[in-house]
């Protein structure tokens, strides 16, 4: 089955620098890719998806690439907020009605 | 963007107890819905996929009998954890995809359950 890895685990950044945020995941077939964040004991929240047959996709200071052939994608966000501080998890499914697999999730913190 | 909303949003209940925990799409249909286990600074564990009309699809390693699904409309899905244990104390999501059925994409989530067993 798919398998995804993100990295880094914790990313500390003083506010208004940017923060990257980096996923792997093992199945080609797989060809939609969702953010989420997650604030402490909430639910989590979709900030941005792409899809395989874009490579960047970009929502105000959220932005997010894929490369379909190192099977790699990432989330970034400029000029970062204290409010940016949550806990991001990337996903992988192969669309259809195949399920989504998270990575381990990426603690942000932004410090003022 | 749609609603998925979740009852309670949480429970303490003794050992040995069942508890059963509400999944409903508030303004689209669902026949689909998924139930998810977060462990405590850990990421989102797919326990079973929930299928309106039919039988619930598990992932490896959760009991089928100790967390019965339920997906009784096009709107609602049940989750009931029965006979709890401590080790059953979890945060339980839920979460639903908006494409009326077509995929398993974008799926929102529900604003979860907190379950402690004592």
């Amino acid at each position: 089955g798919e398998n995804v890895e993100q990295h880094p685990s914790t990313l500390s950044v003083q506010e208004g620098d940017s923060a990257v945020i980096k996923c792997t995941y093992s199945d080609s077939a797989s060809n939609y890719f969702p953010w989420y964040k997650q604030e402490l004991g909430k639910r989590p929240q979709l900030i941005i998806d792409i899809r395989s047959n874009v490579g960047e996709k970009k929502d105000q200071r959220i932005a997010v690439t894929l490369n379909k052939t190192a099977k790699h994608f990432s989330l970034h966000i400029t000029e970062t907020q204290p409010e940016d501080s949550a806990v991001y998890f990337c996903a992988a499914s192969i669309g259809g009605y195949s399920t989504l697999t998270f990575g381990k999730g990426t603690m942000l913190l932004v410090s003022p | 963007g749609a609603v998925v909303s979740q009852h309670p949003s949480w429970v303490i209940c003794k050992s040995g107890t069942s508890v059963k925990i509400e999944c409903r799409s508030l303004d689209f249909q669902a026949t689909t819905m998924f139930w998810y286990r977060q462990f405590p600074k850990q990421s989102l564990m797919l326990m079973a996929t929930s299928n309106e009309g039919s039988k619930a699809t598990y992932e490896q390693g959760v009991e089928k009998d100790k967390f019965l699904i339920n997906h009784a409309s096009l709107t609602l899905s049940t989750l009931t954890v029965t006979s709890a244990h401590p080790e059953d104390s979890s945060f339980y999501i839920c979460s639903a995809p908006t494409s009326g059925g077509q995929s398993a994409d974008t799926q929102y989530f529900g604003p979860g359950t907190r379950l402690t067993v004592l």
